[in-house]
């Protein structure tokens, strides 16, 4: 069965102090691998698509990495506007659809 | 800026009294998806049109209906909403076949009464 699974459910990080979150993954065959943030009340915006172990995508203080059977969130010195639920989701190769994880909720303090 | 627009943002409708909520698209994009989402939970996908061509998932309620008249409009109608069906939902587009980025709408949220 197609699966994701995020963690942690939940993360609070000092201003400043870096951080990683996980996306593992069981598929049969990827098409491709989503990350998204979504505010409260808000919908999911689009940050990063993956296709193919090793690659990497960068956007200001998000770096994300995919590999066989993961995906990783890096957040270098994060800033309070960066809280938010970071949202991971893949495609398996026998359908088009997103399954999403649960998601990881993440606070940064001042 | 090419987007995603849903109206309205906010819906409040009683116990059994039909409901449609609405999506557009300024992206022109052949893909379009409504999901539900409860408070701490993943979007559920509901169904999608690739085109003009409805696609409904298994788990969907007879309840929830959905109608494209064109490639810009896409509506979900909620024949006879319950409490349970109180959510976010989200409208979604694709530029050209399903596996490709997903683009979110701001979502409108129900309260059923």
């Amino acid at each position: 069965e197609d699966q994701v699974t995020q963690s942690p459910e939940a993360l609070r990080l000092q201003e400043g102090e870096s951080s990683s979150l996980n996306c593992s993954y069981t598929v049969s065959g990827l098409r491709g691998l989503f990350w998204y943030r979504q505010d409260p009340g808000k919908g999911p915006e689009f940050l990063f698509t993956l296709y193919s172990a090793g690659e990497e995508k960068e956007k200001e203080r998000l770096k994300a990495t995919l590999t066989k059977k993961e995906s990783f969130l890096h957040i270098t010195a994060p800033k309070p506007e960066d809280s938010a639920t970071y949202l991971c989701a893949v495609v398996p190769g026998s359908q088009g659809n997103l399954i999403f994880g649960k998601g990881t909720k993440l606070s940064v303090k001042p | 800026d090419a987007m995603v627009i849903q109206n309205p943002r906010y819906q409040v409708t009683q116990f059994g009294k039909p409901v449609t909520l609405s999506c557009s698209q300024t992206l022109n994009h052949n893909v379009m998806y409504w999901y539900q989402q409860k408070s701490s939970q993943a979007p559920k996908l509901l169904f999608h049109y690739y085109d003009k061509d409805f696609n409904n998932e298994a788990d969907t309620p007879d309840n929830f209906q959905s109608r494209r008249p064109n490639t810009s409009f896409c509506f979900l109608d909620i024949r006879s909403p319950g409490l349970g069906d109180a959510a976010m939902y989200l409208c979604a587009t694709s530029p050209q076949k399903r596996g490709e980025t997903q683009y979110f709408g701001p979502g409108t949220r129900l309260l059923v009464l």
